[in-house]
């Protein structure tokens, strides 16, 4: 059980927004401002979209943002394009008592562009 | 240009040990925090270890004790020595890379991975 909570699939159409979810807890993405999102093409590396909570790499397209609210982190991807179907995983530093990590990921969200 | 690449992966039996090595190129290692994350088959995406530019180095539970994380400064390459191998690391193995820019849990720099299967 992944230790960030993750909806499996989202899905949407061309042009339309979607938003993924990731629920933690007040040891990680409530306590801190180290929420990243990962874009992964299954077979490929995956590729950094969003650092600390809302801010997008050189490269990134606009059309990715991130957001935190308390202990959840949203990932939105606007004018949705066929290119970003592909799985979606939050990351945070945690420093939970329960474990030595550092770094957890969500279980990951699938996006299908119908 | 900068690139990461991945080496070592295999087919081991259960208790065996195995080094995957991380070859950098376009920019040193030690200039930047690196890390190692895996991908069960059928699953997601797991931190396995992570080690920074002045040494120190993190795991993740299910690997503490057993693997290494490490950097050769002059062959500019990281690797991961894995010991006592089960099962449940059977993987595709990932290295990354970031710079303090990025807020140092964050990495921007990727290989293709290399598999590791476990397994009698």
């Amino acid at each position: 059980q992944s230790a960030l909570t993750q909806p499996a699939s989202v899905s949407g159409s061309p042009g339309q927004s979607i938003t993924i979810s990731c629920t933690g807890t007040s040891s990680d993405i409530g306590g801190y401002n180290y929420v990243s999102w990962y874009q992964h093409h299954p077979g490929k590396a995956p590729k950094l979209i969003i650092y600390e909570v809302s801010n997008r790499p050189s490269g990134v397209s606009n059309r990715f943002s991130g957001s935190k609210s308390g202990n959840t982190a949203s990932l939105t991807i606007s004018g949705l394009q066929a290119e970003d179907e592909a799985d979606y995983y939050c990351t945070s530093y945690t420093s939970s008592p329960y474990t030595i990590s550092i770094l957890v990921f969500g279980g990951g969200t699938k996006l299908t562009v119908l | 240009e900068v690139q990461l690449v991945e080496s070592g992966g295999g087919l081991m039996q259960p208790g065996g040990s195995l080094r995957l090595s991380c070859a950098a190129s376009g920019f040193t290692v030690s200039s930047k925090y690196m890390t190692w994350v895996r991908q069960a088959p059928g699953k997601g995406l797991e931190w396995v270890s992570l080690i920074y530019s002045a040494g120190t180095t993190y795991y993740a539970d299910s690997v503490k004790g057993r693997f290494t994380v490490s950097r050769d400064n002059s062959k500019n390459t990281l690797y991961l020595q894995m010991t006592s191998l089960r099962p449940e690391d059977t993987a595709v193995y990932y290295c990354a890379g970031g710079t303090t820019s990025l807020g140092g849990v964050a990495f921007d720099i990727w290989g293709q991975g290399t598999m590791v299967t476990v397994s009698s």
